[in-house]
């Protein structure tokens, strides 16, 4: 079965700091990844996805993540964060017909 | 389009008794999935619905159970509630073709408080 390891799971960072989120996935084949994110209050939204084709995969707000296979990684990056990113942050792979998540990582960031 | 709705939003039981929850999928989606959310565990897979067949199922007890309607409107049942079964429950649809993951648009979740 696969399975998702988010290693960083608090996080503080000070505006206009850069952001990485480690995320690694346990499956070797053809992998499904997905960056969700849940802002304090609301829906769990998509950020992000990559199914193939780039590794570097750009999605919205100005995330982008890179999908290493050699690693089993899609890093989740942001040059630059702003107090509205604030949120938790979740990783994912398809397996099937459901996703499978990490344990998610909280983002705190102070102006 | 109207996005995935949840109902209840909250809700507040004991030990033993059971519960009923209910998803409507956006519209035009036919696949629902049902997640539960916890501190500790972060999000775990329960079950997922397409055209009124459970197609995939989480490593869940039998207490949780579900079902899904022609209207592809979903329901999932826990009976003999737990103190352990307290979180946020997610349901998500996807569109129709392709994966059903492929694209998973998340309801705001119903929150289960078990006393």
């Amino acid at each position: 079965a696969q399975s998702v390891s988010q290693h960083n799971h608090h996080v503080i960072l000070s505006e206009a700091a850069s952001l990485e989120l480690g995320c690694n996935y346990s499956y070797g084949g053809t992998v499904n990844l997905f960056w969700y994110v849940q802002y304090p209050g609301q829906h769990l939204q998509l950020l992000l996805k990559y199914f193939s084709g780039d590794p570097l995969v750009k999605g919205i707000k100005g995330f982008e993540a890179e999908f290493i296979k050699s690693k089993f990684s899609f890093n989740l990056r942001k040059p630059s964060v702003q107090w509205s990113d604030t949120a938790e942050y979740f990783c994912a792979v398809g397996d099937t017909d459901k996703l499978i998540f990490g344990t998610g990582t909280r983002l705190q960031v102070f102006p | 389009k109207a996005g995935v709705t949840q109902t209840p939003r909250y809700l507040i039981k004991t030990r033993g008794q059971q519960v009923t929850l209910s998803c409507s999928p956006i519209s035009g989606h036919r696949s629902v999935s049902w997640y539960q959310q916890t501190p500790g565990q972060g999000l775990q897979f329960l079950f997922e619905y397409f055209s009124e067949t459970q197609r995939n199922k989480g490593n869940f007890p039998g207490r949780f159970s579900g079902r899904q309607f022609s209207n592809s409107r979903s329901e999932m049942n826990v009976s003999t509630l737990e103190l352990g079964d307290s979180a946020l429950y997610l349901c998500a649809s996807s569109p129709p073709g392709g994966h059903p993951y492929n694209e998973q648009f998340f309801g705001p979740g119903t929150r289960l408080t078990v006393l």
